[in-house]
């Protein structure tokens, strides 16, 4: 199957301190990422949406200017949590589909990324 | 508003089977999928339904009926291995994946 390749996996950072997560399809070409946020227990928060080539298009309640989103080529997409602070503390996962076109595509997913805010 | 509904948590014997249900009500339904995800993993693919009936893939099957916004994910021949969370997602009109929280399959020898 198709490999999505999500960095780092862990990362502790200092609050007030900005961290980014790059997410990479490794075999296939991606136009749409999509980054997902998850707590405890809880199911999958979509957040947003990336669009290569052009501005990612957020959830609504997410703040766009602390979680920024870049998606410079068709394989990278990065997330980057400015300013932390505990409560960003989470799971976060990206996302892409191999053919965008089909609508029975599985999306693949990237190994997570879990940050921890002190 | 789009809900997806499953158990939050199940407990089965190793070698038994067991039936996971999930109900959703979403805009437009283009397809429902059950992922398996271990603690501190991403999920991973199990299976795809877009049309009514039974998908049968190994040990684990998957069910659909669209007119009564109802699925399953029935594993067979538990295996230790199997305790995770499986999680429904329904792909709505926009093709866009919305997630129910997860069901916590817990294995007991």
């Amino acid at each position: 199957g198709a490999v999505v390749s999500q960095h780092p996996s862990r990362v502790i950072c200092k609050s007030g301190t900005s961290v980014k997560i790059e997410c990479r399809s490794l075999d296939f070409q991606a136009t749409t990422m999509f980054w997902y946020r998850q707590f405890p227990k809880k199911s999958l928060m979509l957040m947003a949406t990336s669009n290569e080539g052009s501005k990612a298009t957020y959830e609504q309640g997410v703040e766009k200017d602390k979680f920024l989103i870049n998606h410079a080529s068709l394989t990278l997409s990065t997330l980057t949590v400015t300013s932390a602070h505990p409560e960003d503390s989470s799971f976060y996962i990206c996302s892409a589909r191999k053919d965008e076109n089909k609508l029975d595509t599985e999306a693949f997913f990237g190994q997570g990324t879990r940050l921890t805010v002190v | 508003g789009q809900n997806i509904d499953q158990p939050t948590e199940m407990t089965a014997t190793e070698g038994a089977i067991v039936q996971i249900n999930c109900t959703y009500q979403t805009s437009g339904f283009n397809g429902l999928f059950w992922y398996q995800q271990h603690a501190g993993e991403a999920p991973t693919f199990l299976s795809y339904n877009v049309l009514d009936g039974l998908e049968e893939k190994g040990r684990f099957s998957s069910f659909l009926s669209r007119s009564k916004g109802y699925s399953y994910l029935l594993l067979k021949e538990l295996q230790m291995k199997d305790s995770a969370s499986y999680l429904c997602a329904v792909s709505d009109s926009n093709y866009q994946l919305i997630w129910g929280a997860g069901t916590k399959l817990i294995i007991k020898p």
